[in-house]
């Protein structure tokens, strides 16, 4: 079957640095996704990886290694308003995307 | 604004009642997909449609039915819906196909309860 694994919860403070990891095994790969989603909200798009290394949108940056079918989302200077869930998703072909079942961030004080 | 609109957001039905959460999209996008979303699994594909009268499934299509008679709009229709369907749904769009259009677009949202 195919899956995507990432951990469930993840908490840390204010200020840090966070790493959300995500491993994949799917029968087709076009690329990696990273979604955040708060509470009560809609998914909202943060990154794409289709090829493997780092990716840097300001605060937030992706990994991606397809040999070793891993990427990891890397959240900097944690804000309270990064408390959500995140996402990874897999481009498995066309327009068929499978999603992880999500990692609940939690930013302390 | 470029968007993506669901109704209703909020829906409590009863077995077997046919019911269609209307999804449209004002970016002129190519790809519009239906997913709903359960507490632990994320959130899976239903059906997605890539353009105008084409549709395929997704990884959980039995009990829904989809038409894209327009570009803009994509409904979900539950012929006779049943309490397994109780769920968060989303629909999104996407510009196209290739790599720099990956993003999707995802709507609010429709809470639906079957009792």
């Amino acid at each position: 079957g195919q899956s995507l694994e990432q951990p469930s919860e993840v908490t840390a403070v204010e200020g840090a640095i966070v790493q959300i990891n995500c491993t994949y095994q799917t029968s087709g790969f076009y690329g990696l996704s990273w979604y955040q989603q708060h509470d009560g909200g809609a998914p909202t798009f943060l990154s794409y990886n289709a090829l493997d290394g780092l990716e840097e949108t300001g605060r937030f940056s992706s990994f991606l290694s397809r040999s070793d079918s891993y990427g990891y989302l890397l959240l900097q200077e944690l804000q309270m308003k990064d408390s959500a869930s995140y996402f990874c998703a897999v481009n498995t072909g066309g327009f068929k995307t499978i999603f992880g079942a999500g990692t609940r961030l939690f930013v302390k004080a | 604004e470029a968007q993506v609109t669901q109704n209703p957001r909020y829906l409590i039905t009863v077995t077997g009642k046919k019911l269609t959460v209307t999804c449209s999209q004002n970016m002129n996008h190519e790809y519009m997909s239906w997913y709903r979303q359960d507490p632990g699994l994320g959130l899976r594909q239903i059906y997605y449609s890539m353009n105008v009268e084409v549709t395929d499934k997704g990884d959980v299509p039995e009990g829904y039915k989809v038409s894209r008679k327009e570009k803009r709009n994509f409904p979900l229709i539950l012929e006779s819906p049943s309490p397994n369907q109780t769920s968060l749904y989303f629909c999104a769009s996407r510009i196209g196909l290739a790599d720099t259009q990956e993003t999707q677009y995802f709507g609010p949202g429709t809470r639906l309860l079957v009792l």
